[in-house]
């Protein structure tokens, strides 16, 4: 059975700390996703990973980094939090090569900057 | 830019009735149209997709309408149930790239 799981369900942290999400996959999936959920916004694409060390932008990067040491793991860095971070964030992943393939995504983490 | 556009944001339907939920895309690049159910406190997963080789889809109660020259798609849940009651997204794919692109959600209310 397909698990993508997430470190966090709810997480709490103060404008300017630094804050790690993380997502492991036991699929051997290549592509790895972070979007954040925001209403009336939808699912948005912050960075996703094609490989171990590869990273690419999404649709809003800005105030993030990733890490991809790992081919099961995938972390999202905001390097100083602030409160217009706060969100529903959802890690995904897929086989390579598959964006014609379902995408599998783990429970998110709801994430509230004070 | 949305890619991928979605409505209504919100739906109420009485319990055994119709939903109908539409998409439409600009990019003719897509090849790939899925759907996903998110219910409260759990990410999305996937309901049904369609290929646009084929303009309609049936698994079980629910339908995906495609017109590929509209360049629009529907989902389409029959017989609605309080426990079809959650959050759709629509989206769309290449087969040449990793991305997807998600519409903005439809919340879907059935009452009984």
């Amino acid at each position: 059975d397909v698990k993508v799981t997430q470190s966090s369900r709810y997480l709490v942290k103060r404008t300017g700390e630094k804050v790690f999400l993380e997502c492991v996959q036991d699929m051997d999936h290549e592509n790895m996703f972070w979007y954040r959920q925001d209403p009336g916004l939808g699912l948005r694409l912050i960075y996703f990973s094609y490989d171990v060390k590869m990273k690419e932008k999404g649709d809003i990067p800005e105030g993030y980094s990733v890490s991809r040491e790992k081919k099961e793991r995938f972390s999202l860095i905001l390097e100083s939090a602030s409160t217009n971070q706060t969100s529903m964030y959802l890690c995904a992943t897929n086989p390579q090569g598959a964006a014609t393939d379902t995408q599998y995504f783990g429970p998110g983490t709801r994430l509230t900057v004070l | 830019q949305q890619q991928v556009k979605q409505s209504p944001q919100s739906l109420i339907v009485q319990k055994g009735g119709i939903s109908i939920i539409n998409c439409a895309y600009e990019n003719t690049a897509f090849d790939y149209f899925p759907w996903y159910q998110q219910f409260p406190g759990k990410g999305p997963a996937l309901l049904i997709a369609i290929r646009p080789d084929v303009s309609e889809k049936k698994e079980g109660r629910f339908t995906i309408s495609f017109n590929k020259s509209a360049k629009q798609f529907s989902l389409h849940i029959m017989d609605s149930q309080p426990g079809d009651s959650a959050t759709y997204f629509c989206a769309a794919s290449m087969n040449t790239g990793n991305q997807f692109y998600f519409g903005t959600g439809t919340s879907l209310t059935v009452i009984p």
